[in-house]
């Protein structure tokens, strides 16, 4: 089985503070995303990766960044946070180009004060 | 710009009816993913489809994909309280696009 870790289930922190979100898969996919989660808006892309070092953005990059130095993490940084990133995140993987579903790992409710 | 929009947001129906969710999407796909999410718990895959014409089933469920129409069905047959849970279509062109959601209240 797949297995995909977010580092926090749950997180709280201030405006202004620099943030990480760490996501760890046990296997050796290429391909893993991040996305955030809000009621009726489903879930929207903020950035994916298709190797190590290797980044692309999603439809709202805008705040964050990522890091990929080793395949199997993938990092979701908010530079500076602010209340409307008040959210859940999800990481996911997958396999090759798209024939496989993704894997999600077990979100990471994330509370900006 | 590829959307994603899926009809109805919210569903509430009696245990033993039948319905059907859709999805349709806005740029040629030929990738169509269905998930489930439970309360408090993360997305579940339930079906990829690959293909016009393609359809799976997995006990009361089963997903449906017309490419041309850029349409995906899940449908319901004799909805359980089990199937209560929000699915999520979703596709893929240069990214990933999620529909926002359709949660399903099945009651007794």
């Amino acid at each position: 089985d797949v297995k995909v870790t977010q580092s926090s289930r749950y997180l709280v922190k201030r405006t202004g503070e620099k943030v990480f979100l760490e996501c760890v898969q046990d296997m050796d996919h290429e391909n893993m995303f991040w996305y955030r989660q809000d009621p009726g808006l489903g879930l929207r892309l903020i950035y994916f990766s298709y190797d190590v070092k290797m980044k692309e953005k999603g439809d709202i990059p805008e705040g964050y960044s990522v890091s990929r130095e080793k395949k199997e993490r993938f990092s979701l940084i908010l530079e500076s946070a602010s209340t409307n990133q008040t959210s859940m995140y999800l990481c996911a993987i997958q396999t090759g180009w798209g024939n496989q579903p993704q894997h999600f790992g077990d979100g990471t409710r994330l509370s900006i004060l | 710009e590829l959307k994603v929009e899926q009809n109805p947001l919210f569903l509430s129906m009696q245990e033993g009816k039948n319905y059907t969710i859709y999805c349709n999407y806005s740029t040629t796909s030929d990738r169509l993913y269905w998930y489930r999410q439970d309360p408090g718990k993360s997305l579940e895959s339930l079906f990829v489809l690959l293909s016009n014409g393609a359809v799976k089933q997995e006990g009361r469920l089963m997903a449906s994909l017309d490419t041309k129409a850029r349409l995906s069905t899940l449908h319901i047959t004799a909805a359980v309280h089990d199937l209560s849970a929000t699915y999520f279509c979703a596709t893929r062109g240069d990214d990933m696009r999620f529909g926002a959601g359709t949660r399903l209240t099945v009651k007794p």
